[in-house]
């Protein structure tokens, strides 16, 4: 299994404004996902990270508006930059281990 | 592009009544999972199923899946309101990347 840790659990902040989120894992993994999880809505990929590489992010995402950062084995970042209200969101890092796909608390992003 | 569809989105039940939860995918996969989410909270994992027939069973819930038909379903016997939650399924992009696309989740509401 894996146990993932995420900061903040949660945060307000103004428009045009960046936060960085942090997610830890217990474990070396290869890879490193971040979710976004809009108000009432399900989860969509944003991007994979992994270490020694640039991010790779999906249709939709750029890096520019959401840089990642994976120093190591058991850490990354993303960053959610010139924040709108749209960017309001659960953050959510993922890791596979053991056939499972496991994720973290979750950083729920207030954007006023 | 993989697409998942689950039905139905939105689900009141009578405690002690069954019922069961569709998930539909486009094209292949290796790994069909389960998630439940309680508001306000992280993804819970309750079932990954890996190849065709793969039946689990858990208390209440039942997840199987059909590969051919890519259809996982999540059965829901003797409903108690204990079980109130949205229910998401995903599944893994071809190639085993590790990538999940989720359906839009069933919320589940089991009334007294």
């Amino acid at each position: 299994s894996a146990v993932i840790s995420q900061k903040p659990s949660r945060d307000i902040c103004q428009r045009g404004t960046s936060l960085t989120i942090q997610c830890q894992v217990d474990s070396q993994v290869t890879m490193m996902f971040w979710y976004r999880q809009q108000p009432g809505q399900s989860l969509t990929l944003i991007a994979t990270a992994n270490q020694g590489s640039e991010a790779t992010y999906e249709s939709g995402f750029v890096i520019d508006k959401f840089p990642i950062s994976r120093p190591n084995l058991t850490f990354s970042t993303l960053t959610v930059s010139n924040m709108s209200p749209e960017d309001s969101s659960i953050y959510l890092c993922s890791v596979g281990a053991s056939n499972e796909q496991y994720f973290g608390p979750g950083t729920r992003l207030t954007v006023t | 592009e993989l697409k998942v569809e689950q039905n139905p989105l939105f689900l009141s039940m009578q405690e002690g009544k069954n019922y069961t939860i569709y998930c539909n995918y486009s094209t292949t996969s290796d790994r069909l999972y389960w998630y439940r989410q309680d508001p306000g909270k992280s993804l819970e994992s309750l079932f990954v199923l890996l190849s065709n027939g793969a039946v689990k069973q858990e208390g209440r819930l039942m997840a199987s899946l059909d590969t051919k038909a890519r259809l996982s379903t999540l059965h829901i016997t003797a409903a108690v309101h204990d079980l109130s939650a949205t229910y998401f399924c995903a599944v893994d992009t071809p190639g085993g990347s590790e990538k999940l696309v989720f359906g839009k989740g069933t919320k589940l509401t089991v009334n007294p």
